[in-house]
């Protein structure tokens, strides 16, 4: 049974370039979510969907983060123009619609801009 | 509002010594409550979770955590500590609004 799938697992970029994060969840989960982990802030939310449709995207830091979910089995997270301080571990998780499920977590992506 | 905290940012303990994680939760009506661990470059991976009944709850990797209504606490516990238990280890709350309320983490170190 595969899990969450996120790709790239390591980017390395320069500041100001488009940064594209891919997700796919587990198959039959409806909702997904975005986390950003850094050594300061920790964990934190900056969006999910459930069944495709943004439900909370108050966590983004601001415009230059954008995320879309255009069918049930992927999803992106676009960080432009990128930054140093975007420089983090996202990960992506996805859960069923059952109450009481848990989340599943990817492997992450580490993100690095220069 | 929903909270989680985990007090101790780091702990250190010998190989083979018994380890507890402590957890705190805020939150009004039953919790549903999760461990999560995370290996250095690795996701969060499910430990072991409560919802009801049985307040001793076990998990993978030897690891069992007790739900205490009274201290609004989810601590978790192993009898002996293994080298590959080194991680970072969450405590969560699911409250019924989606999505997780995650504490901030305790960062376990095992010495031989």
């Amino acid at each position: 049974d595969a899990g969450v799938i996120q790709s790239p697992r390591h980017e390395v970029t320069e500041m100001g370039q488009e940064v594209t994060l891919r997700c796919k969840p587990i198959s039959g989960h409806d909702y997904l979510f975005w986390y950003r982990q850094t050594m300061m802030r920790g964990l934190e939310l900056l969006i999910y969907f459930n069944n495709n449709v943004p439900i909370d995207d108050s966590g983004m830091p601001e415009d230059r983060f954008s995320a879309k979910m255009p069918n049930a089995s992927f999803s992106t997270l676009k960080i432009q123009p990128s930054e140093p301080r975007d420089s983090a571990v996202y990960f992506c998780a996805s859960r069923e619609g059952t109450v009481r499920q848990p989340q599943h977590f990817g492997d992450g992506t580490r993100l690095s801009i220069l | 509002a929903q909270s989680v905290t985990q007090p101790d940012i780091h702990i250190t303990v010998s190989e083979g010594a018994s380890l507890e994680l402590r957890c705190n939760y805020s939150y009004g009506a039953t919790p549903y409550l999760f461990w999560y661990v995370q290996s250095p470059g690795q996701g969060l991976q499910l430990l072991l979770k409560y919802f009801s009944g049985d307040t001793l709850v076990q998990g993978i990797k030897g690891f069992e955590a007790e739900f205490k209504r009274s201290q609004s606490s989810f601590n978790l516990r192993k009898p002996s500590v293994h080298w590959s238990d080194a991680a970072e280890y969450f405590c969560a709350l699911y409250s019924g609004n989606t999505p997780l309320v995650f504490g901030k983490g305790t960062r376990l170190s095992v010495i031989a």
